[in-house]
């Protein structure tokens, strides 16, 4: 069965550090999605991504995040100068263009120092 | 910004009962709604779906019902089995390819 990938499954930085998150979607898959679950909280949105540019994105994606699909099968997260509060999971999804259900990878558990 | 809910936050059933889990929400805009089942460490596992110009779809052991008026949806696990133990999120949408808001979970525990 096709599943999205996520690498890696986890990543330590320090404060202040770039991270980029990787995410390899389904291949014929034509809508991209980050979301991330902070320790205890729900799971909440970040950035869609459809036709090579950011459809939707919440106010936690601000100006330090940035998403890219740079070869037409990786998706990736990029946190410019990650803080404290981004330690989190952070979860890529993609879905079709027919409209099922999204499809989540197994999420990188970011920990930052 | 609590615009789905599940309020209660653990579920314990015995195998072989039903288990019911439920989610409330707010936002009249939601068209589509979602269960997804986590286990640790792992990413959400879509269950099942349910647009809103339907009140019930089944597949399986699941089944999901949806009460528009009363904004309300319901899981069915029936039988239940320990294979179910899990966290059950609820997730809404305005539209198939929109974003998931998620309910805060309800963690189900089935006792053999």
């Amino acid at each position: 069965e096709p599943e999205v990938t996520q690498t890696p499954s986890h990543q330590v930085t320090q404060m202040g550090q770039e991270v980029i998150l990787r995410c390899v979607p389904i291949s014929n898959h034509l809508y991209f999605y980050w979301y991330r679950q902070i320790l205890g909280q729900k799971v909440e949105f970040l950035v869609s991504f459809y036709n090579n540019e950011i459809s939707e994105k919440s106010e936690i994606f601000d100006d330090q995040f940035s998403v890219e699909r740079p070869d037409g099968s990786n998706f990736t997260l990029k946190i410019r100068s990650t803080k404290l509060e981004d330690s989190a999971m952070y979860f890529c999804a993609s879905l079709d263009g027919v409209g099922t259900e999204a499809f989540f990878g197994q999420g990188t558990r970011l920990t930052v120092v | 910004d609590q615009q789905v809910k599940q309020n209660s936050p653990s579920l314990s059933v015995q195998e072989g009962r039903i288990s019911i889990l439920n989610c409330d929400y707010t936002n009249s805009m939601f068209d589509y709604f979602l269960w997804y089942k986590k286990y640790p460490a792992e990413g959400p596992t879509f269950l099942i779906s349910i647009s809103s110009i339907k009140d019930k779809n089944e597949d399986g052991r699941f089944t999901v019902f949806l009460n528009k008026s009363a904004k309300h949806l319901s899981l069915h696990i029936v039988p239940s089995q320990p294979g179910d133990s899990a966290v059950y999120f609820c997730a809404a949408s305005r539209g198939l390819y929109e974003k998931l808001t998620f309910g805060t979970g309800t963690r189900l525990t089935i006792i053999p």
